[in-house]
């Protein structure tokens, strides 16, 4: 499977832990996003990797959260101090970079905070 | 900045029957345009996509036209199977203004045999 995989596909935390996600994108691919996405809404915009740099991140990414690349190949999106609010799904994709290319989706990880 | 509106669901038809899915969009540049699909427990998949205007997307008997005069990419289909059952999200990219691709709230389609 060459496709973009999240790990773990669920996550049930309790308020106040921190939790991490993982993204591995498809291996030709040098941008990288994260998405967030809650029910009967669309995916929403959290930051994007240029290969290992950051070079965009939504007003919706708190403090708490916090996303690295550190070799350019996979990605790690932390959530610390998680409040009921941060569940949802969360989405990784990918892409070339490349101007009008469509972007790959893992099948996310969907993060319960009780 | 760019958005996308599009027409609320749920929808339900019957097997065979003809889909309209409505999309609009506001965008300051010349954007391209997206449907994708997420069926049940799967990720979202690209299903048709145009780059400029007038041009046609078209996938699996899906159609959508990138209409710059109406800022529309409504999604289409013929004739609609249980298979086509899932949530549709149209989307818009546009690299020279942001890196992110802006997507509608969705809408569910079920489709009855």
């Amino acid at each position: 499977d060459t496709g973009v995989s999240q790990d773990p596909r669920h996550k049930i935390t309790k308020r106040g832990q921190n939790v991490t996600f993982r993204c591995d994108p498809i291996s030709e691919h040098n941008r990288l996003y994260w998405y967030r996405q809650t029910l009967g809404q669309g995916p929403e915009f959290l930051t994007y990797f240029q290969n290992e740099a950051q070079l965009e991140k939504s007003r919706l990414l708190s403090d708490r959260f916090s996303a690295e690349r550190p070799k350019g190949s996979f990605s790690t999106l932390e959530i610390q101090r998680t409040e009921q609010g941060d569940s949802a799904m969360y989405l990784c994709a990918s892409d070339r970079g490349l101007m009008n290319t469509e972007a790959f989706f893992g099948q996310g990880t969907r993060l319960t905070v009780v | 900045g760019n958005s996308v509106t599009q027409m609320e669901g749920p929808v339900t038809l019957s097997e065979e029957a003809f889909l309209t899915i409505n999309c609009t969009y506001t965008a300051t540049g010349y954007p391209s345009l997206f449907w994708y699909v997420q069926y049940p427990g799967e990720g979202l998949q690209l299903l048709l996509k145009a780059t400029k205007a007038d041009d046609k997307g078209s996938n699996k008997g899906f159609e959508a036209t990138y209409r710059k005069e109406t800022t529309s990419f409504h999604l289409e289909k013929g004739s609609v199977q249980v298979s086509d059952s899932a949530v549709y999200f149209c989307a818009l990219s546009d690299r020279e203004i942001n890196n992110d691709m802006r997507f509608g709230a969705g809408t569910r389609l079920t489709v009855k045999p």
